[in-house]
């Protein structure tokens, strides 16, 4: 079975501009989220989608923004790049988003801000 | 609010040698408890989990963790380094119940494997 895929996995902007990094759950699994990994930390916690509803939003400002489709497929939008953009950008999908369930996470989309 | 602390940015051990990887959390609630790998230009995969059942988790590759609530840890541990163990490791957090599943994680702790 596949497994969570991420596209693209790479991507260099410059400051101002928008970016729409996408992600495929595990085939069965409803929920996904996104996390944000800067170099040389651990991954933080930016949204949680589950049936297309947003469970959960980190403390990331309102230029990031995410929607979950009917196939549970999930975009993450981000307006407005600034330097401090640049990160990993990581999706995890799960069966049913509960706290006990197991995140599978994707390889991520390393985005690069000029 | 849940935090993690991964005590050691760097571990470097022998070939063969134990490895010990250390987890600290705070949480005003037990939390469940999660160790992930990560090994260069991937994500993450999940090492082991504690949700409250057994405190000694076992793992895939041969690692495991223990829960001490008394100490707020869950430090990972293998008997015998392998090469192929050397990686990234994080430890992470979440909350019981609710409908929000946020993993909370640590810094992270690269741990170097010598021949």
């Amino acid at each position: 079975d596949a497994g969570v895929t991420q596209s693209p996995t790479h991507l260099i902007k410059t400051r101002g501009q928008h970016v729409t990094l996408r992600c495929s759950p595990i085939s069965g699994h409803k929920s996904v989220s996104w996390y944000q990994q800067v170099l040389g930390q651990g991954p933080q916690f930016i949204f949680q989608y589950y049936e297309k509803e947003e469970r959960g939003r980190g403390n990331f400002p309102d230029r990031f923004s995410a929607r979950q489709f009917p196939n549970y497929s999930s975009e993450l939008n981000v307006n407005a790049l600034l330097l401090g953009d640049s990160a990993l950008y990581l999706c995890a999908s799960s069966s049913t988003g509960l706290s006990t369930d197991t995140q599978y996470f994707g390889p991520g989309t390393r985005l690069t801000v000029l | 609010a849940q935090s993690v602390t991964q005590l050691g940015s760097h571990v470097s051990v022998s070939e063969g040698a134990l490895v010990l990887l250390r987890c600290n959390y705070s949480s005003s609630v037990p939390p469940y408890l999660f160790w992930y790998v990560q090994y260069p230009n991937q994500g993450l995969q999940l090492l082991l989990k504690y949700t409250s059942a057994a405190t000694l988790v076992k793992g895939i590759n041969g690692f495991e963790a223990e829960f001490k609530k008394s100490e707020t840890s869950f430090h990972l541990t293998k008997p015998s380094a392998h090469m192929s163990d050397a990686a990234e490791y994080f430890c992470a957090v979440s909350e019981p119940g609710g409908s929000n599943y946020k993993l909370t994680f640590g810094k992270g702790t690269l741990l170097t494997v010598n021949p």
